[in-house]
């Protein structure tokens, strides 16, 4: 069974633009979050989709959006990027809708100059 | 609020040494444990959860709901144990659905 995949793997972009990142989760999963890791602040909650909606939001400005698809992939949007979102984007799906396990991509390296 | 607390952001520890990974917890709620580990160059993953009450490659941990705590331990390290520990806290968010935090990560250094 495939994991997580996430694409890009790597990102450089410059103040100012947008940026969309790819998650497909593993077969059969219909939860998919979005953490933001940084080495100061560890992993902080972006958001969750399940089943097309959105049912967790961290504390992220409205700048960061996402969606979910009817095949459970899940695209995150950064608009106005900041030299402060520079950070490696984890994506993590899980089977049913309690979260009882994560699984997570390696991430997508986004660097902003 | 609910939040969890790694104090250490670095932790070095001879092979051979036992190992004690800290992680508290702050929730009013009945709160569900984990520990997810990344190796390097390997993506995050579940090391345990609180509920399994299981030993993964010789490592524990005990919920201990007086102390809000949660701590890792290993009574002998290995140089394979080297990797960066989250702890993480689950819980039942106000949509009624369950989110996941985590701490802020201790780095675990085994020396030979």
């Amino acid at each position: 069974k495939a994991g997580v995949t996430q694409t890009p793997r790597y990102l450089i972009k410059t103040r100012g633009q947008q940026v969309t990142l790819s998650c497909s989760p593993i077969s059969g999963h219909r939860s998919v979050s979005w953490y933001q890791q940084t080495p100061g602040q560890g992993l902080q909650f972006l958001f969750e989709y399940f089943s097309e909606t959105q049912r967790n939001k961290g504390n992220f400005p409205g700048r960061f959006s996402g969606r979910q698809f009817s095949n459970s992939r899940s695209e995150m949007n950064v608009s106005t990027l900041e030299l402060g979102d520079s950070a490696l984007y984890l994506c993590a799906s899980s089977l049913g809708d309690k979260n009882e396990k994560l699984f997570f991509g390696s991430g997508t390296q986004l660097s902003v100059l | 609020a609910q939040r969890v607390t790694q104090p250490e952001k670095l932790l070095s520890v001879f092979k051979g040494a036992p190992v004690e990974l800290k992680c508290n917890y702050s929730y009013s709620g009945s709160p569900e444990l984990f520990w997810y580990v990344q190796y390097s160059r390997q993506r995050l993953q579940l090391l345990l959860r609180h509920i399994s009450r299981e030993s993964i490659k010789g490592f524990t941990a005990d919920l201990n709901k007086g102390e809000t705590s949660f701590h890792l331990k290993k009574p002998f390290a290995q140089e394979e144990d080297s990797a960066m520990y989250y702890c993480a806290l689950r819980h039942l968010s106000n949509s009624g659905t369950y989110k996941y935090i985590f701490g802020t990560g201790t780095r675990l250094k085994v020396l030979a």
